[in-house]
């Protein structure tokens, strides 16, 4: 089944980390999305790429990076420059024939700091 | 400024009760899109539906409808009959347009708890 897979479901970390959080999709979708999600806050955009080796900034960029060397791939670091990183990060894709912006969305990493 | 307010934090109802979640948005596009997303406890948000912002049809999908009206900026979503698996966050979302490029605004969610 085409999809997209987050790993890890869940992750700890200590202050001063840095942590990287996978996203691979096989639905030959040419733009992904990384998200934010924090109680009462709904999702907020932290980084998104139309193409391999493109990638633009979304709302909440500080403290984050992210890389598009594969067209299945778009890993998420979240560096010790974020100064509030836990949260519910989703990632999610668009392809081409979608219609406009109508994304799938990945099972989501929860990132707790210690 | 682009905006989506969902001002029902959380809704409980009793299962086979109809509900209804508001969505208000605002833009000064005269071009844009509404959604309506599900995120049930496995965490993935799943689309449910998109519209247009020249398509104000109302739209009827089994026990789901939508009730578009520019008059008021409102994107409502009724669950008819609800059933326990309908237990959710329910997500409203309007975007400019369409393209990569164009965001995806999400309002701040409802907690829909459907009880048996």
């Amino acid at each position: 089944d085409g999809g997209i897979t987050q790993s890890p479901k869940y992750l700890f970390r200590k202050e001063g980390q840095n942590v990287t959080l996978s996203c691979e999709q096989n639905l030959n979708h040419d733009a992904m999305y990384w998200y934010r999600q924090d109680p009462g806050q709904g999702l907020r955009l932290i980084y998104y790429s139309q193409i391999v080796n493109d990638f633009q900034k979304g709302d909440i960029a500080e403290g984050y990076s992210v890389s598009r060397e594969k067209k299945e791939s778009f890993p998420l670091t979240v560096t010790s420059a974020q100064k509030n990183p836990t949260a519910f990060y989703l990632c999610a894709s668009r392809g081409r024939r979608t219609g406009a912006n109508v994304l799938t969305f990945g099972a989501g990493s929860r990132l707790t700091v210690l | 400024a682009q905006k989506v307010t969902q001002a029902q934090t959380e809704i409980s109802v009793v299962e086979k009760e109809d509900v209804t979640l508001d969505c208000v948005y605002e833009t000064r596009d005269t071009t844009y899109y509404l959604f309506w997303y599900k995120q049930p406890p496995s965490g993935e948000l799943v689309f449910l539906i998109r519209r247009n912002s020249f398509d104000e049809q109302n739209e009827i999908s089994g026990r789901y409808s939508w009730n578009f009206q520019k008059s008021t900026s409102s994107f409502n979503f009724t669950i008819t009959a609800s059933q326990v698996v309908d237990s959710a966050v329910y997500f409203c979302a309007l975007s400019q347009g369409g393209g990569a490029t164009n965001k995806l605004i999400f309002g701040t969610g409802t907690l829909l708890a459907v009880q048996p």
